[in-house]
């Protein structure tokens, strides 16, 4: 009964690598994002799309891409990793009407070594 | 510029003690506020969501408050126990949309 789902938790990976991080949710929302958490714990938006089109673009370099094959899923790939993006990737979804209450998925440790 | 601060940074209470966690913004305009909790190792999980015209809300022992007048709210743990020990974020959305600011957030442990 997961309502947030992503895959995989954990992530190690050299510099220069490209990967994927994906995110599904069961829970009929529309909206879906992307959040970027730092070692501050500080939660930052980086992408969100709204049945499966891109509504929100934070400032994020364009290594970044995030994909929606279906209002369902919503998945991040990262090209040419740095040491940088070493952070919590959360997947998160809304209704599509106020009060846009987020459900929030288990999060995904990326390390870049 | 919208931000959102809370304080104190940290905290560290004994169990079955209260404690209020204290939250300032300046996002404009107003729509709603936002209490989450985020264990170690786990996604944020919203406590409360309060209105314009809330000026408290309660979830068990989790009582909320707002002043939309001077731009604060507070989180009121009553008989705190260990699993409280969390990180709790105020948020707000930006322009009443699903853009949210999230705070500093607040490290709550509780010990026996």
């Amino acid at each position: 009964d997961t309502a947030v789902s992503q895959t995989p938790k954990y992530l190690v990976t050299q510099m220069g690598n490209d990967k994927s991080i994906k995110c599904e949710q069961n829970l009929g929302h529309d909206t879906m994002y992307w959040y970027k958490q730092d070692s501050k714990k500080f939660l930052k938006i980086m992408f969100s799309y709204n049945n499966k089109e891109l509504i929100i673009n934070e400032t994020v370099p364009n290594r970044f891409s995030p994909k929606s094959p279906d209002k369902a899923h919503l998945n991040l790939h990262i090209n040419s990793l740095e040491l940088g993006d070493s952070a919590v990737y959360f997947c998160a979804s809304s209704q599509d009407r106020g009060p846009y209450e987020q459900f929030f998925g288990p999060g995904t440790r990326l390390t870049v070594l | 510029k919208n931000q959102v601060e809370q304080s104190p940074q940290s905290l560290i209470i004994l169990e079955g003690k209260n404690c209020t966690l204290q939250c300032n913004y300046t996002v404009s305009p107003f729509s709603n506020l936002r209490w989450y909790k985020q264990d170690t190792g786990r996604g944020p999980v919203s406590l409360t969501i309060m209105t314009f015209s809330e000026n408290t809300k309660s979830n068990g022992r989790y009582t909320a408050t707002l002043d939309a007048d001077t731009k604060q709210s507070s989180l009121h743990i009553t008989a705190s126990q260990l699993s409280d020990s969390a990180s709790y974020i105020c948020v707000l959305p930006q322009g009443g949309g699903n853009k949210l600011t999230f705070g500093t957030g607040t490290q709550l442990k509780v010990e026996l």
